[in-house]
């Protein structure tokens, strides 16, 4: 069973600082992998997506991918309250073959406290 | 907003009986996946629907099943509702090909009593 894995938190972290949110995937060949925000009661929101090994940054966000150790994570800087919110790393796996059937982690729960 | 809607948003059922959902995708999208997300735990994907026809399937039963319109909207139906059924859920959009992203409706909350 190919899994995606995360803590599920809470992460605390105080307004301003920056929020590293962590992920590991059990397939080799993964190639896609997505961070999505959810609020409570809502939907996911796609914040990131990454495809390439390195860091991809997006404003305050930054995706890192490292496929020889098989971790995608997520830096927020400058972190605000209205951050706080659930996490969720999703990858796109191979068998999936650009189709974007998902598999999803548990998320992690990050609280940005004033 | 991600141009993907979904209804209704809340569903009351009672064990045993049948529910359809619904959902349009976001316009030039030509794949639309569901999935059912349980309270704390991540979306967990059903099946996905392209060119009308199921492409995949998550470990859902039988009683599960969907359709895909020719304007690539698409219905989820889940026939003798059990109690563990009760959880949002969701229906992503996305095109086909490499290096492309799926963009998720509101999500349908149904609670099974």
């Amino acid at each position: 069973q190919k899994e995606v894995e995360q803590n599920s938190g809470p992460l605390s972290v105080p307004e301003g600082a920056i929020a590293s949110l962590n992920c590991t995937y059990s397939d080799r060949v993964s190639q896609s992998f997505f961070w999505y925000r959810q609020y409570s009661g809502k939907s996911p929101e796609l914040i990131m997506s990454i495809y390439s090994n390195g860091d991809k940054e997006d404003g305050r966000f930054t995706a890192q991918l490292n496929k020889a150790s098989q971790y995608v994570s997520l830096l927020i800087r400058d972190s605000q309250p209205s951050d706080s919110a659930t996490y969720l790393c999703a990858e796109d796996p191979p068998f999936s073959g650009g189709y974007n059937k998902l598999i999803f982690g548990a998320g992690t729960r990050l609280a940005v406290h004033p | 907003e991600t141009g993907v809607t979904q209804s209704p948003t809340h569903l009351i059922k009672t064990r045993g009986q049948q529910v359809t959902l619904r959902c349009s995708s976001q316009s030039g999208h030509n794949t639309v996946s569901w999935y059912q997300q349980a309270l704390g735990q991540g979306p967990q994907f059903i099946f996905q629907y392209y060119r009308e026809e199921e492409n995949g399937r998550g470990n859902f039963p039988p009683r599960f099943s969907g359709l895909q319109f020719p304007n690539y909207s698409s219905e989820l139906n889940v026939n003798a509702l059990e109690l563990d059924d009760s959880a949002l859920y969701l229906c992503a959009s996305s095109l086909v090909g490499r290096d492309t992203e799926a963009f998720f409706g509101q999500g349908t909350r149904l609670t099974v009593v």
